[in-house]
């Protein structure tokens, strides 16, 4: 089965607004990760949240966990034209060390 | 400290050549992965090598891919012969010793079977 599903699958903001991305997953997970897709470029690790954790923080994202929901959010606060991208979730296969991505969330910013 | 490198960065080949794509760990990482998107679809794992050794090659479509490790440092996947379906992009990752960490990305090949 399918884990890591973005919602919603496009976005188009305006910079300066805020960008909310979420993802549902459907096993256990030890930690979930987000990564970002440039076009034309490879995948950037952004941030690890620990299934212990309830909410993390860099810089101008902000990821929450709810495992009792089996979800996670992606926000990125005060969005910029450089943020335009793909973002995906991912979480490893049970004890496996194998990603599971969803099909992502495209972000579009408008300057 | 240098990233995932990958080559080449693009290839545009006809169905039933081969192509051998490449991939060169962050030096020290034990675990090296391949993954792929196919048509804007999902990033599907491929396979996971532990130094040389293939730790779990449950992703890999079917016999005309082979990804090998020799030495345990770069890696290459070589798909022969190419067909229309294998389009996409590759992706190549690596992590530190241990599970569940960090995977740090390559830029991809793009794959263009025509």
């Amino acid at each position: 089965s399918q884990q890591g599903e973005e919602d919603p699958q496009a976005l188009s903001i305006q910079e300066g607004e805020n960008a909310t991305m979420n993802c549902s997953y459907k096993t256990s997970i030890n930690n979930l990760q987000w990564y970002r897709q440039n076009s034309g470029r490879g995948l950037v690790h952004l941030i690890l949240i620990r299934s212990n954790e309830r909410e993390k923080h860099s810089g101008r994202l902000r990821v929450t966990l709810d495992t009792s929901k089996k979800s996670s959010s992606l926000l990125i606060t005060a969005s910029r034209a450089a943020d335009t991208a793909s973002y995906f979730c991912a979480s490893f296969s049970g004890g496996y060390n194998k990603l599971i991505f969803g099909a992502g969330t495209r972000l579009a910013v408008h300057p | 400290e240098a990233g995932v490198t990958q080559f080449p960065s693009h290839s545009v080949i006809e169905k039933g050549q081969t192509v051998t794509l490449r991939c060169d760990p962050i030096s020290g990482h034990d675990n090296l992965y391949w993954y792929r998107r196919v048509m804007g679809k999902e990033i599907k794992f491929l396979l996971h090598f532990v130094k040389e050794s293939k730790q779990d090659e449950s992703g890999m479509p079917n016999n005309r891919f082979l990804a090998e490790r020799t030495g345990g440092t770069y890696s290459t996947l070589k798909v022969q012969p190419a067909e229309l379906e294998d389009s996409g992009v590759y992706f190549c990752a690596s992590s530190q010793v241990g599970t569940q960490g960090t995977q740090y990305f390559g830029p991809g090949t793009r794959l263009l079977v025509l």
